[in-house]
């Protein structure tokens, strides 16, 4: 049984259009994580949340944001999307100081 | 900033060969976690590890905690054409919380 499902698994977008991008888990950890990964890179963490704590990493651009509304849910907006942008995201989520587990991406392609 | 650095980044596997790969940086890390990663899908949890010293096995993978805490190997043993796909490692330090830092990846590839 999946228990960190992302939403959808593959995600079209136009340049410049708002796209959102979700992951739901069933395991009630507290930590959740947002990565790019780009073709034949590893991931890069964009940011994570400890609990509703919000830390952002100093390289990931503005035009990326994150919600996280409860326990359960968090998203990936990205604003205002450009053809660089395009890539697999990937959600993942621990008990802190524990092993994380991945969801299976979406993969956006921007058009 | 943590920087792990992971090799070999590819490598050839002939079938029922024992492989080996590992991760090395000038940081201390206090969990080690290897993934392997198929075309297409999420990373999957290989091992995790938490402690200096740790040896863990899963099947035919088994991985050690580097005595140093700054780096960590992963061994598969008598390989099989489904073990190809790209391994990670990834590590948190104390003094990052809970910020996970991945290697640059072994892609490994069947022998032709």
């Amino acid at each position: 049984d999946a228990m960190v499902i992302q939403n959808p698994r593959y995600q079209v977008t136009q340049f410049g259009k708002p796209v959102t991008l979700s992951c739901s888990q069933t395991l009630n950890h507290n930590v959740m994580y947002w990565y790019q990964q780009k073709s034949s890179q590893a991931p890069k963490l964009l940011f994570h949340y400890y609990d509703k704590d919000f830390n952002n990493e100093a390289d990931t651009p503005d035009n990326f944001q994150s919600r996280r509304p409860n326990t359960s849910f968090c998203f990936l907006d990205i604003r205002s999307p450009g053809l660089g942008d395009a890539a697999m995201y990937l959600c993942a989520t621990s008990r802190a100081g524990f092993g994380a587990f991945f969801g299976q991406g979406t993969r956006l392609t921007v058009v | 900033g943590q920087q792990l650095n992971q090799s070999p980044q590819s490598m050839f596997i002939q079938e029922g060969e024992d492989v080996s790969m590992n991760c090395t940086s000038s940081s201390i890390f206090n969990t080690w976690l290897w993934y392997k990663q198929d075309p297409g899908e999420g990373p999957v949890l290989l091992i995790a590890l938490y402690k200096a010293g740790e040896l863990t096995s899963n099947g035919r993978l088994t991985a050690q905690f580097g005595i140093t805490r700054k780096d960590s190997f992963l061994n598969i043993s008598a390989s099989i054409p489904s073990d190809v796909g790209i391994y990670f490692c990834a590590g948190r330090t104390r003094a990052a919380g809970n910020k996970l830092t991945f290697g640059g990846g072994t892609r490994v590839l069947v022998k032709p």
